[in-house]
């Protein structure tokens, strides 16, 4: 069965301090990946996917940067935190498809940036 | 361009009470798929369900039951005799199909806060 890693769990930071949130799946290849950030109050905004190892597509412009070093490794990163940046980061994976596929999700990294 | 609408922000029923969570979407594809995520207080999301545009189906899997009315736009969550455990952040999500190499990503609504009180 497949499985999905994301940590750490929770991230004090201090503004302008790089960060390195690290998400793995397990037990499928060629994983669609994303990222997803739930700020305070609000829904679920996508930040990055990614189709294939070195693809990635961002959704909105922002301070965050990722990559997809592996096949089924996907890393959310930033040289210099904002606190805007504060929220709750989940990566999630779905099959390779057009469309149409549910997403799984790990349990999120809470981030809060002081 | 796509969008869910989620307008209940928080609900607050008492155990054993039925609820519904509204969810209406916009979307220009007449191919599309809808979904219900939960996130209960461990902030993980939980995939509930998923249903395509081309079936209106309702469909029931124990407590839960999904109204799917193209019509309206609406794609509606039912709690039959809600629990305490139900108490969650519930997400309703929408995504187009897209073809020639395209990602149809999920779209997803605020969510309603569902309090299930003892």
């Amino acid at each position: 069965s497949q499985t999905i890693h994301q940590w750490p769990a929770t991230l004090v930071q201090p503004v302008g301090s790089p960060l390195s949130l690290e998400c793995t799946v397990e037990g499928t290849s060629n994983p669609n990946l994303y990222w997803y950030r739930q700020a305070a109050g609000r829904g679920l905004q996508l930040l990055f996917y990614s189709v294939g190892i070195g693809q990635i597509s961002s959704e909105v412009p922002q301070n965050l940067s990722a990559s997809r070093p592996q096949d089924r490794q996907f890393i959310l990163s930033s040289k210099k935190l904002l606190l805007s940046d504060s929220g709750f980061y989940l990566c999630a994976w779905s099959l390779p498809s057009p469309g149409g596929t549910e997403a799984f999700f790990g349990q999120g990294t809470r981030l809060t940036v002081v | 361009a796509q969008k869910v609408t989620q307008a209940q922000t928080e609900i607050s029923v008492v155990e054993k009470e039925d609820v519904t969570l509204d969810c209406v979407y916009e979307t220009r594809d007449t191919t599309y798929y809808l979904f219900w995520y939960k996130q209960p207080p461990s902030g993980e999301l939980v995939f509930l369900i998923r249903r395509n545009s081309f079936d209106e189906q309702n469909e029931i899997s124990g407590r839960y039951s999904w109204n799917f009315q193209k019509s309206t736009s609406s794609f509606n969550f039912t709690i039959t005799a809600s629990q305490v455990v139900d108490s969650a952040v519930y997400f309703c999500a929408l995504s187009e199909a897209l073809y020639g190499g395209s990602q149809g990503n999920l779209i997803f609504g605020k969510g309603t806060k569902l309090s299930v009180k003892p």
